[in-house]
């Protein structure tokens, strides 16, 4: 069984401050990763992709992949209270056929 | 549509009878997704469609799950017999990109309620 695993938090950071959020996944076939934000009550959105290993940085979020390691991480730089949700790392399976989720990673960013 | 619809949106039922949970996705999205999330739980992948086929249903938890998209747009996943277990929210997915290379847009979702 494939999995993705994460740190279910709370992690807890003050405004202002940089929110790692981590990532591993079992299946060395995967080829794309993917972060999702999910507020409480609402859909997954899609926040940041990435295909090939090293960093890619979008605004305030930097993806960091690690294929060898099986680590896919996200960065959030001056974290905003409006941060303040459930993190979805997805990961494809070697098919390319479902994207599996991890179980997420509660951030709470106080004001 | 502007977005993936899904209904109902909720759906409260007794358990044994049969449900229909109904997904339109985004005009010219040929991949589509169905997954379920329970309380406190991540997304569980259910099945996969490429177009009106299902080249990945390995994750429909029994024979009582099943789906069909036709015309390559609606989808219908239909649950028989349901059981208290069923309850979950049941989300649905779309994309214009093929084996995953691209951002999959959810639906609101459909919250089954099995009595």
């Amino acid at each position: 069984q494939k999995e993705v695993e994460q740190n279910s938090g709370p992690l807890s950071v003050p405004e202002g401050a940089i929110a790692s959020l981590n990532c591993t996944y079992s299946d060395r076939g995967s080829q794309s990763f993917f972060w999702y934000r999910q507020y409480s009550g609402k859909s997954p959105e899609l926040i940041m992709f990435i295909y090939s290993n090293g960093d890619k940085e979008d605004g305030r979020f930097t993806a960091q992949l690690n294929k060898a390691s099986q680590y896919v991480s996200l960065l959030i730089r001056d974290s905003q209270p409006s941060d303040s949700a459930t993190y979805l790392c997805a990961v494809s399976n070697q098919a390319g056929t479902a994207l599996i989720f991890g179980k997420g990673t509660t951030l709470s960013v106080s004001s | 549509g502007a977005g993936v619809s899904q209904s109902p949106s909720n759906k409260v039922t007794e358990k044994g009878k049969d449900v229909e949970l109904r997904c339109d996705p985004i005009s010219g999205h040929t991949a589509l997704y169905w997954y379920r999330q329970s309380l406190g739980q991540g997304l569980e992948f259910l099945i996969y469609f490429q177009g009106n086929s299902a080249p990945d249903k390995s994750g429909l938890p029994s024979d009582r799950f099943s789906a069909e998209r036709t015309g390559g747009s609606v989808s219908t996943l239909t649950i028989q017999r349901t059981q208290q277990e069923d309850s979950a929210v049941y989300l649905c997915a779309s994309s214009l990109s093929e084996r995953n290379t691209g951002e999959l847009f959810f639906g609101e979702g459909s919250r089954l309620t099995v009595l």
